[in-house]
């Protein structure tokens, strides 16, 4: 069974730039059907979908972050990572790597949380 | 506010049924977009719950059902127990916002 685990640093500050990891075992993120996504949960609020990229290294964001979010694969660490440039407060969350499939988001992360602050 | 409305709360006693709705528009699932259902325990990540509208993945009870008509989608909740207080999702893909999209989330609580 598939397994997430995203890694990052838990303090960012205002302005800079957001970098989070996540490391996958038990399956190989350079297959077909499946695609590698982030997803973010500010305090006490709801889910949200920041992106995914796929084994081709091709990619989809959300529009109202894709002029600042990069997502990319590494298939020789098995990896794929997050960046988000520009961070403000309101970046604040826990988030969550997951795997996209034909049944949906059917593995997850355990969340990190980041915290934007000076 | 978000694109696909699901109210902010719902409660029943334990072996009761219950029902949250997922309400959206011509842009998602009344385009035919597939609904998804996630459920998130406190202090856990989310959790895949129902796929395709109606489908479960493998070791989710079917207690857990899907539906979905029109612009609409609905999860049921039999036979509640005290380990369903969780907050639940629904997703579906928006193809005016060209973005996967998520309810606001459902807390639901077991009296």
């Amino acid at each position: 069974q598939v397994q997430l685990q995203e890694s990052g640093p838990g303090l960012v500050r205002p302005s800079e730039t957001l970098s989070l990891t996540c490391s996958v075992s038990g399956g190989s993120v350079n297959i077909g059907s499946y695609y590698w996504s982030w997803i973010r949960q500010p305090p006490g609020k709801g889910l949200e979908w920041i992106g995914y990229v796929y084994f081709s290294g091709s990619t989809n964001y959300n529009p109202s972050l894709e002029s600042r979010v990069t997502i990319s694969l590494d298939t020789s660490k098995n990896q794929f990572s997050l960046r988000l440039t520009s961070v403000t407060a309101a970046d604040t969350a826990v988030y969550y790597c997951a795997r996209e499939g034909p049944i949906g988001l059917d593995s997850w992360g355990q969340g990190t949380r980041v915290n934007v602050s000076s | 506010q978000s694109v696909l409305t699901q109210p902010p709360s719902v409660s029943g006693a334990p072996g009761q049924k219950v029902t949250i709705s997922c309400t959206g528009s011509g842009s998602n699932i009344g385009t035919g977009y597939d609904v998804f259902w996630y459920q998130q325990l406190p202090g856990s990540a989310p959790r895949l719950l129902i796929y395709a509208n109606k489908n479960r993945p493998s070791g989710v009870p079917d207690r857990f059902s899907g539906f979905r008509s029109g612009a609409s989608a609905s999860l049921a909740i039999t036979a509640l127990q005290a380990e369903d207080e969780a907050v639940y999702y629904c997703q579906s893909y928006d193809n005016s916002l060209s973005a996967w999209l998520f309810g606001g989330g459902t807390e639901l609580t077991v009296l």
